[in-house]
């Protein structure tokens, strides 16, 4: 079955790093997206990308954060220079054309120090 | 600005007793979505609700959705100590993104 993939599962850095994490999405999926968990926290929404560029983007995804699709497979996230308030479980997901439900990844826990 | 808050927030109870989390959004949603989240773990996608009346099981647990009163319940009917995690609803309003909102999630936890 299908599935969306993610890496690094957790990635450490320290404050002011930048770093990116990575994501395949479904192969057929044409809607990406990165969610933000901050730990006990809900889930909140990042990004949405669509057709080569950004659709939506929350006040949470500044300046400091970019997405790329790079290669017609991956689909990357990108902070510039990390903040302590980054350390957070990031996930990516994906939605096909015409279709309910996006599919989530098992997410990349970034730790920040 | 879609809002979507669920209660309770902690949840626990006995194995073998029947309990309902409930789920409220603010404004129109045309798709409501029940996950689950073990500890450290992604979302696993339990129900997608598409319509006022909906009413879906699996198991255990049955979701339904009014949207007139802009409510989805999570009913757990003779909860057993596998249930334990933590359940979140998500709303989106379609449009462009498809973006979910999520609430604030329920943390489950069922005693022996």
């Amino acid at each position: 079955e299908p599935e969306v993939t993610q890496t690094p599962s957790h990635q450490v850095t320290q404050m002011g790093q930048e770093v990116i994490l990575r994501c395949v999405p479904i192969s057929n999926h044409l809607y990406f997206y990165w969610y933000r968990q901050i730990l006990g926290q809900k889930v909140e929404f990042l990004v949405s990308f669509y057709n080569n560029e950004i659709s939506e983007k929350s006040e949470i995804f500044d300046d400091q954060f970019s997405v790329e699709r790079p290669d017609g497979s991956n689909f990357t996230l990108k902070i510039r220079s990390t903040k302590l308030e980054d350390s957070a479980m990031y996930f990516c997901a994906s939605l096909a054309a015409m279709a309910n439900e996006q599919f989530f990844g098992p997410g990349t826990r970034l730790t920040v120090l | 600005e879609l809002k979507v808050e669920q209660n309770p927030l902690f949840l626990s109870m006995q194995e073998g007793k029947n309990y309902t989390i409930y789920c409220n959004y603010s404004t129109t949603s045309d798709r409501l979505y029940w996950y689950r989240q073990d500890p450290g773990k992604s979302l696993e996608s339990l129900f997608v609700l598409l319509s006022n009346g909906a009413v879906k099981q699996e198991g255990r647990l049955m979701a339904s959705l009014d949207t007139k009163a802009r409510l989805s319940t999570l009913h757990i009917t003779a909860a057993v100590h596998d249930l334990s995690a933590t359940y979140f609803c998500a709303a989106t309003y379609g449009g462009a993104t498809n973006k979910l909102i999520f609430g604030t999630g329920t943390l489950l936890a069922v005693q022996p």
